[in-house]
């Protein structure tokens, strides 16, 4: 079993709707939490990243983290077609000898059609 | 793309020829990582820097080796290619701005016939 699962869609959406993106982990140390988009061909961008659990919210995009549950998920609000790229979700361990390594999920492929 | 560049962007080589990548950061950051993605994996580390000379093994280094001599420059060599190390090699860099966020560059794409 891998540390991060994370659904790899396809999800296909139309313009406007409310998307959801989940990843659970096995790890409890995880302590940091973040969403990278990566459109094709192109290098990972970070899209927002938490610490710990709660909520954190940056325009159209939230970042809910559930460490009792080992959940963590991104929602995108009013959906774009130029949100449509792969999502990762990405996780460490804070501090010590970590040396700031990310544990990645598969990736969730999103379209979202006009 | 935070100040990282690769090269070269794509290869084509052969089974059992050296290959090696490189990244490269303008900012004089301490950490440097070695990424490879292939579908339905994700990104996975393949070996990291934590300064010059310092270098420690990822998730898949088996028949990776790295070397950082400069603090600017992260090289990645596959000592003998092989058709499984055909995959997208991202490079990434922790600023240390904010959790472990690291930023990546824009990608090698490698092909081992």
């Amino acid at each position: 079993q891998k540390e991060v699962e994370q659904d790899p869609g396809p999800l296909s959406v139309p313009e406007g709707a409310i998307v959801s993106l989940n990843c659970t982990y096995s790890n409890s140390a995880f302590q940091y939490f973040m969403w990278y988009r990566q459109y094709s061909r192109k290098g990972p961008e970070l899209l927002m990243y938490t610490y710990s659990s709660g909520n954190k919210e940056d325009g159209r995009f939230t970042a809910q983290v559930d460490k009792s549950s080992k959940y963590i998920s991104l929602f995108i609000r009013d959906s774009q077609p130029s949100d449509s790229a792969t999502y990762l979700c990405a996780m460490s361990v804070a501090g010590g000898t970590s040396y700031g390594k990310l544990t990645f999920g598969q990736g969730t492929i999103l379209t979202v059609h006009p | 793309d935070a100040g990282i560049t690769q090269s070269p962007r794509h290869k084509v080589t052969e089974t059992g020829t050296p290959v090696t990548l490189r990244c490269h950061q303008t900012e004089n950051h301490r950490y440097m990582y070695w990424y490879r993605q292939d579908p339905g994996h994700g990104l996975r580390l393949i070996h990291y820097s934590y300064g010059v000379k310092d270098t420690d093994k990822g998730e898949v280094s088996d028949g990776y080796s790295v070397s950082r001599s400069k603090t600017e420059d992260f090289l990645l060599t596959l000592e003998s290619a092989t058709s499984s190390q055909t995959s997208v090699y991202f490079c990434a860099i922790m600023t240390g701005t904010g959790a472990d966020t690291q930023y990546f560059g824009p990608g090698t794409r490698l092909t081992v016939l």
